[in-house]
């Protein structure tokens, strides 16, 4: 079964750092670009960052430039999304997803929640 | 950044009814290739976003072909042919022609 589970929200003070996982099973990960999307009640569905097949290229949202770093292993076929000076508008259910033909995000991840709360 | 603009934002639906919802971009999502890079997506409730159509209006692998997209460089349109009950949720329309890619508010369908 083609899927993807992300772990590692938890609740975090403001300033603080997370580092959230993502492992794909089902499909060779490492053809794909890969795809971090964060679900907040106010704000609706919002695109974070994304990282090429060998992650030789990588581009983020302007919100989380220089706080926010995304990676992955292909050898363990894992994206990371390494969070640090985290602030309350933060909060939200961070999704992986894989991005399938003509960048389509075909495949979601259940979500993991983050909450940036003192 | 482009801005996805979805209307209605909520949209109640008799079942068997048919159904429509408009994305409009702040920008031609038309690329050089011949794509436009528009998708539309469906979260039920409590589930994550699921592709309903990628490319404007190719159906993603298991939708129904009651689903159907059409549009072309900013203004595009879903449309449900016959509503059934388990098509309620909350509709986006995303663009991934450049970063950062953004969604739509969403639409919200709901059966009467």
């Amino acid at each position: 079964e083609v899927q993807l589970v992300e772990s590692g929200g938890d609740l975090v003070q403001p300033g603080g750092s997370l580092r959230l996982s993502c492992v794909a099973s089902g499909f060779s990960f490492t053809n794909y670009w890969m795809s971090w999307v964060r679900q907040t009640p106010g704000k609706g569905l919002e695109w974070v960052a994304i990282i090429k097949q060998d992650g030789s290229e990588k581009y983020f949202l302007d919100s989380v430039k220089g706080r926010f770093t995304i990676s992955r292993d292909n050898a363990k076929d894992s994206l990371f999304l390494q969070m640090s000076s985290l602030r309350a508008e933060d909060t939200a259910l961070y999704y992986c997803a894989r991005h399938g033909y003509n960048h389509a995000l075909d495949i979601w991840g259940q979500g993991t929640l983050v909450t940036v709360s003192s | 950044d482009i801005v996805m603009t979805q209307s209605p934002l909520s949209l109640p639906v008799t079942p068997g009814e048919p159904a429509s919802i408009s994305c409009r971009s702040s920008q031609s999502l038309l690329h050089s290739v011949g794509y436009n890079y528009l998708e539309w997506y469906l979260q039920k409730p409590g589930q994550s976003p699921q592709l309903l159509i990628y490319s404007g209006s190719n159906r993603a692998s298991g939708v129904p072909d009651r689903f159907s997209g059409s549009g072309s460089g900013t203004d595009f349109t879903l449309k449900i042919s016959r509503v059934e009950p388990e098509d309620v949720g909350v509709y986006y329309c995303m663009h991934v022609l450049q970063t950062p890619y953004t969604f739509g508010q969403g639409t919200k369908l709901a059966i009467k």
